[in-house]
């Protein structure tokens, strides 16, 4: 099973601030990685896939780059909205798929 | 727009059986572009993938609940559902349903890919 690690656990940021988390792979997962954001009570919302490729109606703000196993979202300069848990998942050869512990990206 | 919604009991007891279902609506189960899976996420904790089925009937499931878990699809209903045997306080979670749209391998044909549609939720306690 591939284990994701994410980084940091919290990112205490403001408004207008660049915001960049990052997602490691135990293995090489070549480009087969999404990012999801979650916000209390909500089911997760598909953000990035195939690592930086933009889901339907997600902002040009938000975007996705890495390959084999080191992964970034980079949200450029947050928005009231964009503070919320964000997960990678990796989804490689074979199943099971998995799902990093999460990033929450927090008002200073 | 398609929409999935998770429904079952609330609360189960201890080692028996949790059954859920996720009725899907503006789209169908019955095709071959998608595969259905579950997700859960035990409160304030991450998300664990348990399965996914496909519109043929074919199943995959998490090695970690593989012994206790079955996933079915009935397309005369629109719906797929879940069961989990034997369950124990840790397998007390937020239950997601979602769909998993899919891309075609020259040299395996069609694959399951990310997941962009998903229920709400629905919390499940198991206590006595």
């Amino acid at each position: 099973e591939i284990v994701l690690t994410q980084s940091p656990a919290t990112l205490s940021l403001s408004p207008g601030e660049r915001a960049i988390l990052s997602c490691r792979a135990s293995q090489s997962v070549s480009s087969y990685l999404a990012w999801y954001q979650q916000k209390p009570g909500q089911a997760p919302r598909l953000l990035i896939y195939d690592a930086s490729k933009r889901a339907t109606g997600i902002p040009a703000r938000i975007s996705g780059s890495g390959s084999g196993t080191d992964f970034t979202l980079t949200i450029s300069s947050l928005e009231p909205e964009d503070f919320a848990v964000y997960y990678c998942q990796q989804r490689s050869n074979r199943p099971p798929w998995t799902f990093g512990q999460g990033t929450k990206v927090e008002i200073k | 727009q398609v929409q999935l919604q998770e429904s079952g009991p609330g609360l189960v007891k201890p080692s028996e059986t949790l059954s859920l279902t996720c009725t899907v609506s503006g789209g169908s189960v019955n095709s071959g572009s998608y595969y259905w899976s579950w997700i859960r996420q035990p409160p304030g904790k991450g998300l664990e993938w348990i399965g996914y089925v496909y519109y043929s009937g074919s199943t995959n499931y998490s090695p970690s609940l593989k012994s206790r878990v079955t996933i079915s699809v009935d397309t005369s209903k629109n719906q797929f559902s879940l069961k989990l045997t034997s369950v124990t306080a840790a397998d007390t979670a937020v239950y997601f349903c979602a769909r998993e749209f899919t891309y075609y391998d020259p040299m395996t044909g069609i694959q399951p890919y990310y997941f962009d549609y998903w229920g709400q939720g629905t919390l499940v306690t198991v206590s006595s």
